[in-house]
């Protein structure tokens, strides 16, 4: 089966400009996560989908993290304006259910100058 | 909220050495899962294992929830076990948030 798809790998942008990413998990699954992983730590749930309706945000940045996932597959989560601190590699998440195992995308690797 | 912690946080094994490693966590859990993160990033799921014990190959883990810890053993290492190891557990009680630990790095050389 195909996995989780992420675009783009990498992104490079300046401070304050906004970027987006996209995810398709694997067919099937319900539901979604967007994990943020800063050099040297774990992944950070931020955003936990189930089909199109939002689960879990608590560790989300509302004020400049939006995240959304229409037709219950595909997602995008997009920063704007995009602070130093966002550096960041963005890993995509699906599992079949809530309490299923996690299969992650490659990731987004963000770099802000 | 939940508090992971793994150990050691950087290993280096010889090829065909035998390693374990452990991650505690501070409150019950329904859902464990341990994970590797190869050199390129890819964060690949190795076993999901609220308790109990699994076998995949030259890997196995070992959780008992009621002393809230897991081991997770590599035998025979080879270079391509080499990256970051993490333990993951889910709370249950309505919040199915994965919190990660810090990992641990190991580093097999030939």
């Amino acid at each position: 089966e195909a996995g989780v798809a992420q675009s783009p790998r990498y992104k490079i942008i300046e401070k304050r400009q906004s970027v987006a990413f996209w995810c398709n998990p694997i067919s099937g699954h319900a539901t979604l996560y967007w994990y943020q992983q800063i050099l040297g730590q774990g992944p950070k749930l931020l955003i936990q989908f189930q089909n199109n309706g939002v689960v879990d945000d608590s560790q989300l940045p509302k004020d400049r993290f939006s995240a959304e996932r229409l037709k219950g597959v595909d997602s995008t989560l997009k920063i704007q304006p995009a602070k130093l601190e966002d550096s960041a590699v963005y890993l995509c998440a699906s599992s079949q259910g809530a309490t299923q195992p996690q299969h992650f995308g490659d990731g987004t690797r963000l770099s802000i100058l | 909220g939940i508090q992971v912690e793994q150990s050691p946080p950087d290993l280096i094994l010889q090829e065909g050495a035998n390693s374990t490693l452990r991650c505690n966590f501070s409150d019950s859990v329904n859902n464990l899962q341990w994970f590797h993160q190869n050199p390129w990033g890819q964060l690949i799921n190795l076993f999901y294992i609220p308790s109990g014990t699994k076998q995949n190959g030259r890997l196995s883990a070992t959780t008992v929830a009621t002393e809230r810890y897991s081991l997770l053993y590599i035998s025979s290492s080879q270079t391509t076990d080499s990256g970051v190891y993490f333990c993951a557990v889910e709370r249950g009680a309505g919040s199915y948030q994965l919190t990660f630990g810090k990992g641990t790095k190991l580093s097999v050389i030939p």
